[in-house]
């Protein structure tokens, strides 16, 4: 059973540019959950996720960041127009319901912006 | 309310010896305890949880204390080595999946021979 998957892991991008970042869950894991982590800081939380359906989204800055999860295929988390201070590790991490709230997490993706 | 603070931020400690990071919270409502280490360019990988209805748990060399009345846990890692240098994070959250995960800053754990 793979872990969760991210990719790219490293994204380089002009200021300016679009970034997106996906993550594919384990297997059978419904739940979704974007988190991002600046240097020397802990993880802060941008938005959960179940197929098809934005649960909460309270961590997400309201401009140029926006998140999805289609019914096939990964989520995707997307940047817009990406300023320098997006620079940072985004993660993924998923769960199943059923076990609790234990978050599985992946690789991350280090963004950084010229 | 939301917030989970940690501390040391940075700790170092000898080879063979206990390895202590400790953690509070406010919100009453947190019922499931994780702790995640991540190594450098890792994500971080869950190590040990602890739900309130107990006061200690220990898998190997981690023991998670938890005293709910005080709103405190912490952990110990006994006989640290050096493969345990890395950052953990504790974190607090409810047991059902419909609610985020809430991250301590992370304590950087150096482990010298």
């Amino acid at each position: 059973n793979a872990g969760v998957m991210q990719n790219p892991r490293h994204l380089v991008r002009r200021r300016g540019q679009e970034a997106r970042l996906r993550c594919s869950p384990m297997k059978g894991h419904s739940h979704v959950y974007w988190y991002r982590q600046l240097p020397e800081e802990g993880l802060k939380f941008m938005v959960y996720l179940q197929k098809e359906n934005i649960i909460d989204e309270s961590g997400m800055p309201k401009e140029r960041f926006s998140a999805e999860f289609p019914k096939e295929g990964p989520s995707i988390l997307r940047i817009q127009q990406v300023v320098r201070g997006d620079s940072a590790a985004y993660f993924c991490a998923s769960a199943v319901l059923a076990v609790g709230n234990e978050q599985f997490f992946g690789p991350g993706t280090r963004l950084t912006v010229l | 309310q939301q917030q989970v603070k940690q501390s040391p931020q940075s700790l170092i400690v000898q080879k063979g010896g206990i390895s202590i990071i400790n953690c509070a919270y406010e919100n009453t409502a947190f019922d499931y305890f994780p702790w995640y280490q991540q190594f450098p360019g890792k994500g971080p990988a869950l190590l040990i949880a602890i739900r309130p209805d107990v006061s200690e748990k220990k898998e190997g060399r981690f023991t998670i204390s938890f005293n709910k009345s005080a709103k405190q846990f912490s952990l110990h890692i006994m006989d640290s080595q050096p493969g345990d240098s890395a950052t953990y994070f504790c974190a607090a959250s409810t047991e059902t999946s419909y609610d985020k995960v809430i991250f301590g800053p992370g304590t950087s754990l150096s482990v010298i021979p």
